[in-house]
C-alpha cells in the first residue's frame, strides 16, 4: 500500500510569499492531520480532517494558514503571506479509523515538507 | 508545563545495553499511547502502541501506569540501528495526538 505522500519535500520562499503544501493520505484513511515541527521544539498539532470536514483546527497558528481537503482525498495547506517564524517541517499524517477506537488508530506520517522562509 | 514530557536525553549507550525511556502525561483523560521513532530528518514512524497490560515486541517492551500517568519504553540488546529519537505520544479524544519532545538515543559500537 502506498504511504502518505507530501509535496514538495523542500520549499524555500521569501517572507511575504505564498506557499502551498500538499498531502495525499493513505487510500481509505478518513482522518488526515497536519503537524509542524519548528527547530528545537516538539511536533505540534495544527489541524484534523475527517473526510472533507475540519474536525479540529485549534492548532492553526493564525489566519495566514488555510487548509482544505476537497472531496475528502488529498489536502492542501497554504501559508499566505509567509513569515520567518513559519519555517519548520510540516508533517501530514493519516489514520484509518475513528480515533475513538479503544486502542486508537496510530498515525502514519508522510516524509514532511521542510519549509524555509527567508 | 508540557502535556507530555520525556527524559531530556541524549542517551549514549554501548551496543548490547538495555536502555529505558520514561514519559509522563498531564492530561488524565488521555486514552491511547504510542511510541514513535524518528530518524534524523525523517518522519516519525510508529514503533508500538502501548496497552494498559503492557506489551512486548521483540526487544521492545512498553508499559503504562495510568495511576501515575507514566509510560515507559525498554529496549534490550541495543543495536546500532536503534539510534534515533523516541517520541512518546498521547491521544485524547477532542485534543488529538500530543507529542512529547522526544529523547535521542545513540547506540555506540
Amino acid at each position: 500500500e502506498a504511504g502518505v505522500t507530501q509535496f514538495p519535500s523542500h520549499s524555500v520562499i521569501e517572507k511575504g510569499q505564498t506557499v502551498t503544501l500538499r498531502c495525499d493520505p493513505i487510500s481509505g484513511h478518513d482522518n488526515l492531520y497536519w503537524y509542524r515541527r519548528v527547530m528545537g521544539k516538539e511536533i505540534k498539532f495544527l489541524l484534523h480532517f475527517v473526510k472533507e470536514s475540519k474536525q479540529d483546527e485549534s492548532g492553526m497558528p493564525n489566519n495566514r494558514f488555510l487548509a482544505e481537503r476537497t472531496g475528502g482525498t488529498y489536502s492542501t495547506l497554504k501559508v499566505q503571506p509567509a513569515e520567518l517564524e513559519d519555517s519548520g517541517v510540516y508533517f501530514c499524517a493519516s489514520s484509518q479509523a475513528h480515533p475513538m477506537r479503544p486502542r486508537g488508530s496510530p498515525l502514519h506520517f508522510g516524509n514532511g515538507t521542510r519549509l524555509t522562509v527567508t | 508545563r508540557k502535556e507530555v514530557e520525556q527524559d531530556p536525553g541524549p542517551f549514549n549507550v554501548p551496543e548490547g545495553a538495555t536502555v529505558a525511556f520514561n514519559c509522563t502525561y498531564s492530561n488524565s483523560a488521555s486514552q491511547s499511547f504510542f511510541w514513535y521513532r524518528q530518524d534524523c530528518r525523517k518522519e516519525p514512524k510508529l514503533l508500538m502502541s502501548v496497552y494498559s497490560s503492557g506489551n512486548e515486541d521483540g526487544r521492545f517492551t512498553a508499559q503504562l501506569n495510568r495511576a501515575s500517568q507514566y509510560i515507559s519504553l525498554l529496549i534490550r540488546d541495543s543495536k546500532l540501528s536503534d539510534s534515533a529519537t523516541y517520541l512518546c505520544v498521547a491521544y485524547n479524544y477532542g485534543q488529538n495526538f500530543v507529542f512529547g519532545p522526544g529523547t535521542r538515543l545513540s547506540v555506540l559500537p
